[in-house]
């Protein structure tokens, strides 16, 4: 069965400050995934998916992803964030073979903005 | 706003009791799926369905029971409720029941069992 790994369970960055955000994943083939982001008391929005081709994959407000098969990783990265960038962020991996289509998710990342 | 909409916002009930949520998904998606978020499982995908049908199954728990009416809003049925089973259900819903499409996330309920 596919299974999602986020080690940080909190992680504190100072505004301004790169950021990355670990995903390790474990899944037979090439793993559909994705980069969720969820603010206090709000839905989950879609920040970045892979499916095929170009390994890095560009998101929504200035995100980006890097898909490494031979360490089964998708890593969230942003080059210098915001306050607004506060929330928890979920990594979640689809199945490509035809099976079951909910995703499974990590545990997520807390993201804490210090001033 | 994902077009997704989900009531109630909030539910309180005590155990042994049977609720309904319900989940009108964007204009135009066939498929709907619902997920449980709680404290210790995390975010848990429980079933899904397409135009009607029931497509796939994930963590649900027999007391548990969905279904997708023709104008493919959804309900979730939960009886029997326990006290474990207080949590944030999500609904989500996407334009195909392939997996890589985008899910696009509803904001939500709030089920207290007390």
């Amino acid at each position: 069965a596919q299974s999602v790994t986020q080690p940080d369970i909190h992680i504190t960055v100072s505004e301004g400050a790169s950021l990355e955000l670990r995903c390790n994943y474990s899944y037979g083939a090439t793993p559909y995934l994705f980069w969720y982001v969820q603010s206090p008391g709000q839905g989950l929005q879609l920040l970045l998916k892979y499916f095929s081709g170009d390994t890095l994959v560009q998101g929504i407000k200035g995100f980006e992803a890097e898909f490494k098969r031979s360490q089964s990783s998708f890593n969230l990265r942003k080059p210098s964030v915001h306050w607004s960038d506060a929330a928890e962020y979920f990594c979640a991996v689809g199945d490509s073979g035809g099976g079951a289509d909910g995703l499974t998710f990590g545990k997520g990342t807390h993201l804490i903005i210090q001033p | 706003d994902s077009g997704v909409t989900q009531t109630p916002k909030h539910l309180i009930t005590a155990t042994g009791q049977r609720v309904t949520l319900r989940c009108s998904p964007r204009s135009g998606d066939l498929s709907v799926y619902w997920y449980q978020q709680s404290l210790d499982q995390g975010l848990q995908f429980l079933i899904q369905y397409y135009n009607g049908e029931e497509r796939a199954k994930g963590n649900i728990l027999e007391r548990f029971s969905a279904q997708q009416f023709p104008d493919l809003h959804s309900e979730l049925n939960l009886s029997s409720l326990e006290l474990g089973d207080s949590a944030l259900y999500f609904c989500a819903s996407s334009a195909s029941g392939i997996s890589y499409n985008e899910q696009f996330f509803g904001p939500g309920t709030r089920l207290t069992v007390l």
